[in-house]
């Protein structure tokens, strides 16, 4: 069964100090994995796409990576405003759908 | 460019009511997709539409049904609601053949 699980559940991170986020996946025929950001009440807020091992992408203080088997999101030098929640997801086989994991939640403090 | 919109952005039903929640996907975007979130989860797909049908279905029973009209917008309906329907409802639209969804600000549905 296709699955998607994060970690760690939270992180707590002092403004300024770098850490990295893990979505580790078991697809049959990986399409895309995705990663949005959600703000409490809200909608998930697209971030990246990655297709491939070896890809990576950047956005300002976010980096995202793919491996065979996981990804990564780093984040460099975080601002309080990075405070959201992560949400990791896989597109596989033949349909469209979206398998998310849980999330992390990131709380920045200045 | 405008974005994914949803309505209402709250409803509080109770148990055994229906209810209908609607979406306007983003502009040149022709796929809807539904999702249940409920609180301290990821989203769960409920189901997909495209050309007007139904495409691709999650693990949800009968009662959640919906629509889409040929403007692409759709509506989600759920029958006899339930407790655990209590949930954010998601809508994302994509184009058809690209695997990237944008999502709506969502609907909170409580059920007393």
């Amino acid at each position: 069964e296709d699955q998607v699980t994060q970690s760690p559940e939270a992180l707590r991170l002092q403004e300024g100090e770098s850490s990295s986020l893990n979505c580790s996946y078991t697809v049959s025929g990986l399409r895309g994995l995705f990663w949005y950001r959600q703000d409490p009440g809200k909608g998930p807020e697209f971030l990246f796409t990655l297709y491939s091992a070896g890809e990576e992408k950047e956005k300002e203080r976010l980096k995202a990576t793919l491996t065979k088997k996981e990804s990564f999101l780093h984040i460099t030098a975080p601002k309080p405003e990075d405070s959201a929640t992560y949400l990791c997801a896989v597109q596989a086989g033949n349909t469209d759908k979206l398998i998310f994991g849980t999330g992390t939640r990131l709380q920045v403090f200045p | 460019e405008t974005g994914v919109t949803q309505s209402p952005t709250h409803l509080i039903k109770t148990r055994g009511q229906q209810v209908t929640l609607r979406c306007s996907s983003q502009s040149g975007h022709n796929t809807v997709s539904w999702y249940q979130q409920a609180l301290g989860q990821g989203p769960q797909f409920i189901f997909q539409y495209y050309r007007e049908e139904e495409n691709g279905r999650g693990n949800f029973p009968p009662r959640f049904s919906g629509l889409q009209f040929p403007n692409y917008s759709s509506e989600l309906n759920v029958n006899a609601l339930e407790l655990d329907d209590s949930a954010l409802y998601l809508c994302a639209s994509s184009l058809w053949g690209a695997e990237t969804q944008y999502f709506g600000p969502g609907t909170r549905l409580l059920v007393l």
